[in-house]
């Protein structure tokens, strides 16, 4: 069955720190996997996804993430978080016929001064 | 790039009325379009699939009679909560793929609906 876990439901970290959300999936299909961030009341923006070839994918905002298919994983990364960074992010996985999301409970990041 | 139009963002009805939120793919065409479902500090549930000139697939749970989608053209689908009650009350979500590219999608804003 297909289904995407994100491990951490709140994350708190300083301005200027790192960050690192987790994803881990479950496909039975070549996944095609992304990450999206909502800011409260709005939709979806698309962070970076990952089809195929270099397994670091490079997104918008300075985010990057690395798809690791040994641990079925796509970890969301950011050097240095900045203030307006805080906002929920989800991790989604898609197959390559549909277009059926499948979406993880997202985690939801607070950023500190 | 691509857009994604979805109207309302917010309304606020009574209890038994209906109401009726559309999406529009503003520069695309898409005979397929998804609607999703997300309830407070949760994740987004896949409601239906609406499909062009032909009848919705809807996920195990929904109700079919409770959420219509009506996918009359190839840039526009709604969906219509009949009879809303206040634990219809949620964000709704839809997306559409584009042609061609069937492993991207681009979502709405969204629309909070509330059932007073």
């Amino acid at each position: 069955a297909q289904s995407v876990t994100q491990p951490d439901i709140h994350i708190t970290v300083s301005e200027g720190a790192s960050l690192e959300l987790r994803c881990n999936y479950s496909y039975g299909a070549t996944p095609y996997l992304f990450w999206y961030v909502q800011s409260p009341g709005q939709g979806l923006q698309l962070l970076l996804k990952y089809f195929s070839g270099d397994t670091l994918v490079q997104g918008i905002k300075g985010f990057e993430a690395e798809f690791k298919r040994s641990q079925s994983s796509f970890n969301l990364r950011k050097p240095s978080v900045h203030w307006s960074d805080a906002a929920e992010y989800f991790c989604a996985v898609g197959g390559n016929t549909g277009n059926q999301f499948y979406f993880g409970t997202g985690t939801s990041l607070t950023v500190i001064p | 790039g691509a857009v994604v139009s979805q109207h309302p963002s917010r309304v606020i009805c009574k209890s038994g009325t209906s109401v009726k939120i559309e999406c529009r793919s503003l520069d695309f065409q898409a005979t397929t379009m998804f609607w999703y479902r997300q309830f407070p500090k949760q994740s987004l549930m896949l409601m239906a699939t609406s499909n062009e000139g032909s009848k919705a697939t809807y996920e195990q749970g929904v109700e079919k009679d409770k959420f219509l989608i009506n996918h009359a053209s190839l840039t526009l689908s709604t969906l219509t909560v009949t009879s809303a009650h206040p634990e219809d009350s949620s964000f709704y979500i839809c997306s559409a793929p584009l042609q061609g590219r069937n492993t991207e999608a681009f979502f709405g804003q969204g629309t909070r609906l509330t059932v007073v």
